[in-house]
């Protein structure tokens, strides 16, 4: 067990509404990933954090912003979320030696 | 050009036998990592194995095992005597840099489903 809650697990929202999606981790790992997964593309990376107040774009970050406040808690955020950002969302922490990804157990987000 | 590729939608297979499940990838940086994830039907994300640009010899995990050809930028991964319960969708993904100094932003392909027969 990686010790990683996402909050919400579900969510439908309204288009046009801001949504944020909590991921909290209890391993005090430096390293934090937002990664979204639809079908046909994998997982892609959105924002990721490499310390409390050091975030990242990754390959998704149009329509998202992240915050990193404490070390356990990193937040994404949709400003107004669009029927585009429909999706099952996953945070993730790395262990340092490999680079291996501890997932949360995923938000799935519906907009409407 | 796509950084991991994995060109099966779909592989059946019956228990008991052995499957390989193929994964090619693209990068130009000597330092990399190469995963294999296994996603089932509930959803959670399972790291299976994993394999160093610099290791030797392919990883082994149990029944599974990571056959790494480095210069055909190959990283299949092979499950022996395949049980009922591996019927999941499986990613194969990449980190490209040092771990110590660029964390760990992979790219994954968009998988393979495998399904296991009785």
């Amino acid at each position: 067990d990686a010790g990683i809650t996402q909050s919400p697990r579900h969510k439908v929202t309204e288009t046009g509404t801001p949504v944020t999606l909590r991921c909290h981790q209890t391993e005090n790992h430096r390293y934090m990933y937002w990664y979204r997964q639809d079908p046909g593309h994998g997982l892609r990376l959105i924002h990721y954090s490499y310390g409390v107040k050091d975030t990242d774009k990754g390959e998704v970050s149009d329509g998202y912003s992240v915050s990193r406040s404490k070390t356990e808690d990193f937040l994404l955020t949709l400003e107004s979320a669009t029927s585009s950002q429909t999706s099952v969302y996953f945070c993730a922490i790395s262990e340092f030696r490999s680079g291996e990804l501890f997932f949360g157990e995923g938000s799935r987000l519906t907009v409407l | 050009a796509q950084k991991i590729t994995q060109t099966q939608p779909g592989m059946f297979v019956q228990e008991k036998e052995a499957v390989t499940l193929d994964c090619t990838y693209d990068t130009s940086d000597p330092s990399y990592g190469l995963f294999w994830y296994k996603q089932p039907s509930s959803g959670e994300m399972i790291f299976l194995i994993y394999q160093g640009s610099y290791d030797q010899q392919n990883a082994t995990e149990g029944r599974y095992s990571l056959n790494f050809q480095k210069a055909r930028k190959s990283a299949n991964l092979v499950i022996s005597a395949s049980q009922l319960g591996d019927s999941a969708m499986y990613f194969c993904a990449m980190r490209e840099g040092r771990v110590e100094t660029s964390g760990s932003r992979l790219t994954f392909g968009e998988g393979t489903q495998l399904t296991v027969n009785p």
